[in-house]
């Protein structure tokens, strides 16, 4: 079964630095989104993504935060300058045309 | 986007049947009705859709009235594996983008 994939697993930062998340995409899905889900809370969107760009943003992701497809396979999402508040589970997923949305496994974000 | 109202917890046996009823009194002609599950520290995967009357696939089965403001997953025989949160989401499958709004889901604990 097709996989969204997100690199790294877990990702530990300072406060103030620049942190870039990695998805693959399942190859043929059009959409692309990023949720984050702070621990014991909901999972929220952030942003969608389509034909090279965003469709869609939520309040949350300010200007600290950008979306990238670099090469027609990655689909990152880079904070510029993390916060504390930054700490969530970040979530990948894709959808095809009509599909049910695919979600990675998640990259746990943790600003110190 | 359809508001989805849901129970916060419930508590099951190894091998009973467990059903979660989700509100949605105003969706709208063309929402479907999908639900998601979601494992600690993993994204929400994708369980099961329908817009009308019963669907059923390999995991469960939905059942959906006639008027369509309200909706019962149901998980025959539940397993220790199945402990996770549920989540009842409701919108326009085909609409372009399409985020999904999350609720705060069912937590299901299955007890042996």
């Amino acid at each position: 079964e097709p996989e969204v994939t997100q690199t790294p697993s877990h990702q530990v930062t300072q406060m103030g630095q620049e942190v870039i998340l990695r998805c693959v995409p399942i190859s043929n899905h059009l959409y692309f989104y990023w949720y984050r889900q702070i621990l014991g809370q909901k999972v929220e969107f952030l942003v969608s993504f389509y034909n090279n760009e965003i469709s869609e943003k939520s309040e949350i992701f300010d200007d600290q935060f950008s979306v990238e497809r670099p090469d027609g396979s990655n689909f990152t999402l880079k904070i510029r300058s993390t916060k504390l508040e930054d700490s969530a589970m970040y979530f990948c997923a894709s959808r095809g045309d009509r599909e049910d949305y695919t979600f990675g496994s998640g990259t746990r974000l943790t600003v110190v | 986007l359809a508001k989805t109202t849901q129970p916060i917890s419930m508590d099951s046996y190894e091998g009973q049947e467990v059903n979660i009823t989700c509100s949605h009194n105003n969706i709208a002609t063309n929402d479907y009705i999908t639900w998601y599950q979601q494992f600690p520290s993993q994204g929400p995967r994708f369980i099961i859709q329908g817009y009308k009357t019963k669907v059923t696939n390999e995991v469960a089965s939905l059942f959906i009235p006639a008027d369509r403001k309200s909706s019962t997953l149901s998980l025959p025989r539940v397993s220790l594996s199945d402990t996770a949160v549920y989540y009842c989401l409701v919108g326009d499958v085909g609409a372009a983008g399409n985020k999904l709004t999350f609720g705060g889901g069912t937590r299901v604990l299955v007890k042996p």
